[in-house]
């Protein structure tokens, strides 16, 4: 199947600095990809969901120019988290559509964890 | 809005069918009902989908009532490597996904 990566799959940064976290689609084009976070013992939550070339949609209670999405290309979006603070320690995942065929199937990358402190 | 019901926790004998229930009354026509599980720390890993018919692929087996109002996601012969949260999701084909809580499925040895 398709291979959705993540980079880095962790990382750990101090408080008030930006920590950006990239989303590639390895073997297929994706117009669509998606950004959620998942804290300990909670399910995925959406946060937003990017498109190519256009600006990203983000979920109510997402602050947009917290976590800056840029979708520049057909394999790569990157989730930027600016001025993070402790309580934006989670695990983020991407996920994409391929631009091609019945995208009934949402290729989900492994996560990357973050940890402010 | 949940879209989805599912039980909290189930388990499951090694080798043994894993059977996981959701509820899902109010889906629409054009939704199709999703199920991907996650295994601890990565990222959700799809299973199967269907609208109406019931469905079958080398991983699991789903089988959806005829009033859609329901579905089973049958694992056959359940294995350690089973043990995940599943997810059953209902949309229409080119929508994001929204997560429930999920099922908590544990097979034991």
């Amino acid at each position: 199947g398709a291979v959705v990566s993540q980079h880095p799959s962790w990382v750990i940064c101090k408080s008030g600095t930006s920590v950006k976290i990239e989303c590639r689609s390895l073997d297929f084009q994706a117009t669509t990809m998606f950004w959620y976070r998942q804290f300990p013992k909670q399910s995925l939550m959406l946060m937003a969901t990017s498109n190519e070339g256009s600006k990203a949609t983000y979920e109510q209670g997402v602050e947009k120019d917290k976590f800056l999405i840029n979708h520049a290309s057909l394999t790569l979006s990157t989730l930027t988290v600016t001025s993070a603070h402790p309580e934006d320690s989670s695990f983020y995942i991407c996920s994409a559509i391929p631009a091609y065929g019945t995208a009934y199937e949402q290729y989900f990358g492994p996560g990357t964890r973050l940890t402010v402190t | 809005d949940a879209k989805t019901t599912q039980p909290p926790s189930m388990d499951c004998a090694e080798g043994r069918a894993a059977n996981l229930p959701c509820n899902h009354s109010t889906i629409s026509g054009n939704e199709y009902v999703y199920w991907y599980r996650q295994i601890h720390s990565q990222g959700p890993q799809y299973i199967i989908h269907g609208l109406k018919n019931n469905e079958t692929n080398e991983m699991a087996s789903l089988i959806i009532t005829e009033d859609r109002k329901s579905s089973t996601l049958i694992l056959p012969h359940a294995t350690l490597r089973d043990t995940a949260v599943y997810y059953c999701i209902v949309r229409p084909h080119n929508n994001d996904m929204r997560f429930g809580a999920g099922t908590r499925l544990t097979v034991k040895p």
